[in-house]
């Protein structure tokens, strides 16, 4: 069975500090697909990044990157330089190919970026 | 705009009462999907359909319901059998790809249900 292990329930940083979300998966599939959203207090969900597991390299987009490590069962998130704008509650999501659409949500971990 | 309608964003159901959330897409995905979230809580699937006239129970099925009659139209029943209804519920949709999940969800914006 697949399970998302977001241990950080709540962190609080201030503008400008780095911060790292951690996610750890558990799959028996070879096959399978990992996911980031974002949730902001709008509540609508917001599609961040998808990585499949053959694809190991690491992920910058602007002030966001992603850190997959098969090992470790670990695809961690990293906000550098975080703003306001980026407090949310952010899930880390799993599906392995043979559940299909079937999407293992984390409970998230809501990021707090004070000014 | 393509995108995911979800209505309404807040309903109040009286108990014993059904009520139906509603959920569109013009993004002409051929998966649509409904999640319950409940505070603190990580996302959980409650139906799910790949293609018109069929569906499949989530994980949390128990006291809801759904059809698919409409490609672009995934309408969620709250029946009076679901005893704990109050939470956020969220419709999301994606292509279906023959050669693998290729199922990136987009979402809605929720509808949150709260008992009277």
């Amino acid at each position: 069975a697949q399970k998302v292990t977001q241990a950080q329930t709540e962190i609080s940083v201030v503008e400008k500090e780095d911060v790292t979300l951690d996610c750890v998966y558990e799959t028996r599939d070879t096959t399978y697909y990992l996911f980031w959203y974002k949730q902001p207090p709008s509540g609508e969900l917001v599609f961040l990044i998808r990585r499949n597991s053959f694809d190991e390299q690491n992920e910058i987009s602007g002030r966001y990157s992603w850190n997959f490590q098969k090992s470790t069962s670990s695809f961690n998130f990293t906000i550098t330089a975080s703003q306001v704008v980026d407090s949310a509650v952010y899930f880390c999501a799993l599906t392995e190919e043979t559940s299909g659409s079937r999407l293992t949500f984390g409970e998230g971990t809501q990021l707090t970026v004070n000014p | 705009d393509g995108g995911i309608t979800q209505s309404p964003k807040y309903l109040f159901r009286k108990e014993g009462q059904n009520v139906t959330l509603s959920c569109e897409q013009n993004l002409n995905h051929d998966a649509m999907y409904w999640y319950r979230q409940d505070p603190g809580q990580g996302l959980r699937l409650i139906y799910y359909s790949q293609i018109v006239n069929d569906f499949q129970k989530g994980d949390i099925a128990e006291g809801y319901s759904v059809s698919r009659e409409k490609k672009e139209s995934f309408p969620l029943t709250v029946t009076s059998a679901q005893k704990n209804p109050t939470a956020f519920y969220l419709c999301a949709s994606s292509i279906q790809s023959s050669t693998g999940p290729l199922n990136i969800q987009y979402f809605g914006a929720g509808t949150r249900l709260s008992v009277l």
